[in-house]
């Protein structure tokens, strides 16, 4: 049965500071992973996907790398801003079956 | 090209009452699923679907039933509704994965916020 963990659960950073959010998944059987944001009371945004062949993508100044062997996704945002304050979620999308498994989240606090 | 459509927004529910929530798409997609999102618990798979005709459970299928007889839609039935089912209700769909082609990524709703009093 396919886990996914985020650490840490929740970060607060002052406006300006490079952080990493993490993503661990059990199986590294799948088809790919993605990373979303969702705002309080919203749905969720896609950010990047990244493919089981890929190592990163980038989109701005989102990075994400993505390790399967070791069950390891990251999640790099750089001179973070307030408005990137929300939960940032990953989701791995298993070959078995095709299920999609949701990480619990970690919630971004960027302070001014 | 209105994506993934949930409906309703909100929703009160009495104990024991039945309700259906709707999810369309219109992207052709064949995977579609619904999630449900609680604080604490993160977003839990309920069922899911890869394609017209074809439904599957997820981790907590219990009190819902779902059913595919189109494409483009995936409505999820609660059958005698308990305040344990109060929640936001996500519905998602995207193409299906297959080996040796691409990899594609998720699309979600809106949400249903739904209580059960």
């Amino acid at each position: 049965k396919q886990e996914v963990t985020q650490i840490p659960a929740a970060l607060s950073v002052p406006e300006g500071e490079n952080l990493v959010l993490n993503c661990s998944f059990t199986d590294s059987a799948i088809y790919n992973l993605q990373w979303f944001r969702q705002d309080p009371g919203k749905g969720l945004t896609s950010l990047l996907l990244i493919q089981s062949s890929q190592r990163e993508q980038t989109s701005g100044r989102l990075n994400a790398s993505l390790d399967k062997s070791s069950g390891r996704s990251t999640l790099y945002i750089a001179a973070s801003q307030p408005g990137d304050s929300a939960t940032y979620l990953c989701a791995v999308r298993g070959t078995s079956y095709d299920k999609v498994i949701f990480g619990p989240g970690t919630s971004l606090s960027v302070i001014p | 090209n209105a994506g993934v459509t949930q409906t309703p927004k909100f929703q009160v529910l009495k104990t024991g009452q039945s309700m259906t929530l709707q999810c369309a798409q219109d992207m052709n997609h064949e995977y579609m699923s619904w999630y449900r999102q609680d604080p604490g618990m993160g977003l839990r798979l309920i069922h899911y679907s890869v394609g017209a005709g074809i439904t599957d459970q997820g981790e907590v299928p219990n009190g819902y039933n779902v059913s595919r007889s189109t494409t483009e839609d995936f409505p999820l039935r609660l059958l005698s509704a308990a305040p344990s089912q109060t929640s936001v209700y996500f519905c998602a769909s995207s193409l299906k994965s297959r080996w040796g082609s691409s990899n594609y990524g998720y699309t979600f709703g809106s949400g249903t916020r739904l209580t059960v009093v």
